[in-house]
């Protein structure tokens, strides 16, 4: 079974739009809930979040974790071509050492 | 410069054929990990290890091996592959208890023919 799922599975959208990405899972007993971004390499770190439910943002990236709804949103304003590459969620549990991932989003980013 | 490095890059063999994928990092990293990517699935752990000679299962560790005979290396062992191990593979270390900071290798993609 999934324990991580995102939706949606792919987006294409202009410049300048504002992307919503969600990550939902079923496990409640995890260490934190991590969002990476991988264009045509290795994920890179974006957010990492936890129950407290603070909003974490860097730039025009922003993430929350929302614990009743079992979700977290990654939100992108402004977006640029930049922005193309899949957008993976993962959650770690085991005291940190296990991270489950979702199958990601792939976001297109269009001039 | 801090890295992660993994060979070989490509590997193409058949199945049956035992092969390695070595990782290697110069960061004096404790933990290391090795995923596998396929379509739709996004990464899933094979294997993780939190220090020399202490290596655990991750979600997909079946037809895999592993050892931790250093702390800089952590190879990945395929004693006989088989189609279904054909993916990309990524080696990933970080500090100890800092596993969501992971610096990834740049990927080995293996096929099974």
């Amino acid at each position: 079974e999934d324990k991580v799922v995102q939706s949606p599975l792919s987006l294409v959208v202009h410049e300048g739009d504002t992307v919503t990405l969600n990550c939902s899972y079923e496990v409640t007993n995890f260490r934190s809930l991590l969002w990476y971004k991988q264009e045509k390499k290795a994920p890179t770190f974006l957010f990492m979040l936890t129950s407290s439910g603070i909003e974490k943002k860097s730039g025009r990236l922003s993430s929350i974790l929302d614990k009743k709804e079992l979700s977290s949103i990654l939100n992108i304003t402004a977006t640029q071509t930049g922005d193309s590459a899949i957008y993976l969620c993962a959650l770690s549990y085991n005291a940190g050492n296990m991270l489950t991932f979702g199958g990601g989003t792939r976001l297109m980013v269009k001039p | 410069e801090a890295q992660v490095t993994q060979n070989p890059r490509y590997l193409i063999t058949v199945t049956g054929k035992k092969l390695t994928v070595t990782c290697s990092q110069n960061m004096n990293h404790e933990y290391m990990s090795w995923y596998r990517q396929d379509p739709g699935l996004g990464l899933r752990q094979i294997y993780y290890s939190m220090n020399v000679e202490v290596t655990d299962k991750g979600d997909v560790p079946e037809g895999y091996k592993v050892s931790r005979k250093e702390k800089r290396n952590f190879p990945l062992i395929l004693e006989s592959p088989s189609p279904n191990q054909t993916s990309l593979y990524f080696c990933a270390s970080s500090l100890a208890g800092a596993a969501y900071e992971q610096y990834f290798g740049p990927g080995t993609r293996l096929t099974v023919t």
